[in-house]
């Protein structure tokens, strides 16, 4: 398959461990957030989303904090597993409704068994 | 459930030819978005249609145009090919929802090469 991201971040930890990847988002006006995660060859697959008005909201395994006052935003993975190894992207939009999605640069995970 | 889908896999043009891209979005949904994603980089915006029209646009020339059918179902058509569109095109999809946003999902995109 292709290879995404070739020159990006990179996370490299053990299976089992939790992994933190970290995202700095540009729109202070933001205030819808979505941790997509991209496999080499397919497109990005939704992991866990979070508004404004929440600053943290778990899911299986994942949690996203939010940081408004920095514009930070944080993907946990708890007990990372080898098929949690792909890039990971943040993306923010503004406003409620059909609106565009403004991504990240993007984060590579890479887990050794 | 069947998820967003999108034609061809992969795609090889030259400079100068025009190539058009099918996007059919997940089952319910009303809306779909075009992405170009170069590269080692996050997708880019293209533009979003809704009830057959053009809602919103990114940064991107009239080169790049859609449209979307009755069906929800849509097609993304670039003219005069430059090497600089060779990229992944992802097409998302989403439901319109009062006073909530629309999640995007994304489909396994269009691998396009411009020789």
């Amino acid at each position: 398959g292709e290879s995404v991201g070739l020159h990006l971040p990179t996370l490299s930890v053990q299976e089992g461990d939790n992994s933190i990847i970290n995202c700095a988002y540009s729109n202070s006006a933001s205030d819808y957030f979505i941790w997509y995660k991209q496999e080499s060859g397919k497109g990005p697959q939704f992991i866990i989303d979070i508004r404004s008005n929440m600053d943290k909201r778990q899911g299986q395994r994942v949690t996203v904090l939010l940081n408004k006052t920095v514009k930070h935003l944080s993907l946990q993975i708890a007990a990372t597993q080898p098929g949690d190894s792909a890039v990971y992207f943040c993306a923010e939009n503004f406003n409620t409704g059909r609106r565009a999605l403004t991504f990240g640069s993007g984060t590579r995970l890479q887990v050794q068994p | 459930d069947a998820g967003v889908t999108q034609s061809p896999t992969h795609l090889i043009k030259t400079r100068g030819q025009q190539v058009t891209l099918r996007c059919s979005p997940k089952s319910g949904h009303d809306t779909v978005s075009w992405y170009q994603q170069a590269l080692g980089q996050g997708p880019q915006f293209i533009f979003q249609y809704y009830e057959e029209e053009e809602r919103q646009r990114g940064n991107f020339p009239d080169r790049f145009s859609g449209h979307q059918f009755p069906n929800y179902s849509s097609e993304l058509n670039v003219n005069a090919l430059l090497l600089g569109d060779s990229a992944l095109y992802l097409c998302a999809s989403s439901l319109v929802q009062a006073g909530s946003t629309d999640t995007q999902y994304f489909g396994p995109g269009t691998r396009l090469t411009v020789l």
